[in-house]
Formats: C-alpha cells, sequence, structure tokens
C-alpha cells in the first residue's frame, strides 16, 4: 500500500519567515514520482514540482525548493520569505506503478497561512 | 496556456437526481481522471481513463459513478443517484503521460445535495 503522510495540519508564520512543510511517504516500488500542488482559496490545484524516484537532487525555484531524501523517505517544501499569496494548502502526492495509468495518492495537506 | 475546463462550476441538486459533470481535457492528453475532495479534506482518486476505458478506479467510484468520453473532446462523470455524501468538489485532471507526467487540473465542480 502506498501512503503519503503531512503530519502538519496546519502552519502560521508571519510574512518574510521561512517555512518547510513537511511529506513523507511509504511506497514498495523502486520507481515512483512524487509531487507537490497548491490550492489556494479559489480552490483550483496548482502544480508545483514533479520528482522522480532516481533523481534525489534537489531543486530551487525562486522562493521555493524541495528536499528529496530517499533514505528518509521524505519530500520537504520550502518556502523562503514567505509572502501572503503563500496563504494555502500544500499537497504531497505519489505516483507508483510499472505499467498503465496511475492514481496520485494525496497527503492530507498542509494549510499554510502567512500573516502580514 | 491550455487549461483543463470544467462545467458547471457548481451545482445544486436533491438526493436521489443524476447528476453529470463535464470536463475538457487539454487537447493532446491522452490519460484522464476525476478525483473528489470532500470540504476540508484531501483530494481522493476516483477514477482513471485510458484509450475510451476505465483503467483504474478507487472503492469510491461504484455503480452508481460513470465515465464516458462521448466525443472526443469532452470528459463527463455521471453519478446516477446522488447521495448527501457526494457532495464535494470534484476536479477533472488530464495528462500527457501516465505515470511520469504531472496531472493537470481544472478549477473544480462543487456539487452540493441536498
Amino acid at each position: 500500500a502506498q501512503k503519503v503522510t503531512q503530519a502538519q495540519t496546519e502552519i502560521s508564520v508571519v510574512e518574510k519567515e521561512d517555512v518547510t512543510l513537511d511529506c513523507v511517504y511509504e511506497t514498495r516500488d523502486t520507481t515512483y514520482y512524487l509531487f507537490w500542488y497548491k490550492q489556494p482559496p479559489s480552490g483550483e490545484l496548482v502544480f508545483l514540482i514533479r520528482r522522480n524516484s532516481f533523481d534525489e537532487q534537489n531543486e530551487i525555484s525562486g522562493r521555493y525548493s524541495w528536499n528529496f531524501q530517499k533514505s528518509t523517505s521524505s519530500f520537504n517544501f520550502t518556502i523562503t520569505a514567505s509572502q501572503v499569496v503563500d496563504s494555502a494548502v500544500y499537497f504531497c502526492a505519489l505516483s507508483e506503478g510499472i505499467s498503465g495509468t496511475y492514481k496520485y495518492i494525496f497527503g492530507t495537506g498542509t494549510r499554510l497561512k502567512v500573516l502580514a | 496556456e491550455p487549461e483543463v475546463t470544467q462545467t458547471p462550476s457548481h451545482q445544486v441538486t436533491q438526493m436521489g437526481q443524476e447528476v453529470i459533470l463535464r470536463c475538457v481535457p487539454i487537447s493532446n492528453h491522452l490519460y484522464f481522471y476525476w478525483y473528489r475532495q470532500i470540504l476540508g479534506q484531501k483530494v481522493e482518486f476516483l477514477v482513471s481513463f485510458y484509450n475510451n476505458e476505465i483503467s483504474e478506479k478507487s472503492e469510491i467510484f461504484d455503480d452508481q459513478f460513470s465515465v464516458e468520453r462521448p466525443d472526443g473532446s469532452n470528459f463527463t462523470l455521471k453519478i446516477r443517484s446522488t447521495k448527501l455524501e457526494d457532495s464535494a468538489m470534484y476536479f477533472c485532471a488530464s495528462s500527457e503521460t501516465s505515470r511520469t507526467g504531472e496531472l493537470f487540473f481544472g478549477e473544480g465542480s462543487r456539487l452540493t445535495v441536498l
């Protein structure tokens, strides 16, 4: 069975603080993909990043960075110098399998509130 | 930028009524999905669709649910006889490839069953 755990239900920070959202996953597959999606108050799901299981290189995109650690089965997401517009629910997701189509298993999400 | 579009954005229906939610995936995508999010909860997989057939479905996707791609562009989710617990946001998604491709989600259709 696959499982994605986002232990932080809600985080509040003050603008300009850095914040890290945790994601821990479980899978028996050696090949899998991890994703982060943002769900702003308007409700849509916005793709942020994809990472495959063979690429442990950390990635930075502007104020966003991701730390993928296979040894601890974690794929954490850091926002540097947070802004009010970062306020949203963030979901981590896992996709695994060898062939066919794949369902994404989403974590329960972390609600981030950035206060001005 | 191409996007997934969903209609209606919000539908209110009486328990026991049939509902059809419509989606237009991104045109060159081959894989289509429906997900559901009960208010404040996690996003749950319902069904995936490829090559004009269901490729996988969850335990939520029982006989009351069906999907089809009637005309090569629309992708629909039908709930035959709605229940109160079907109230949720329903997201359509599409992807160019299966496992490796990111899902592009529509803005969702909020279904309220009274």
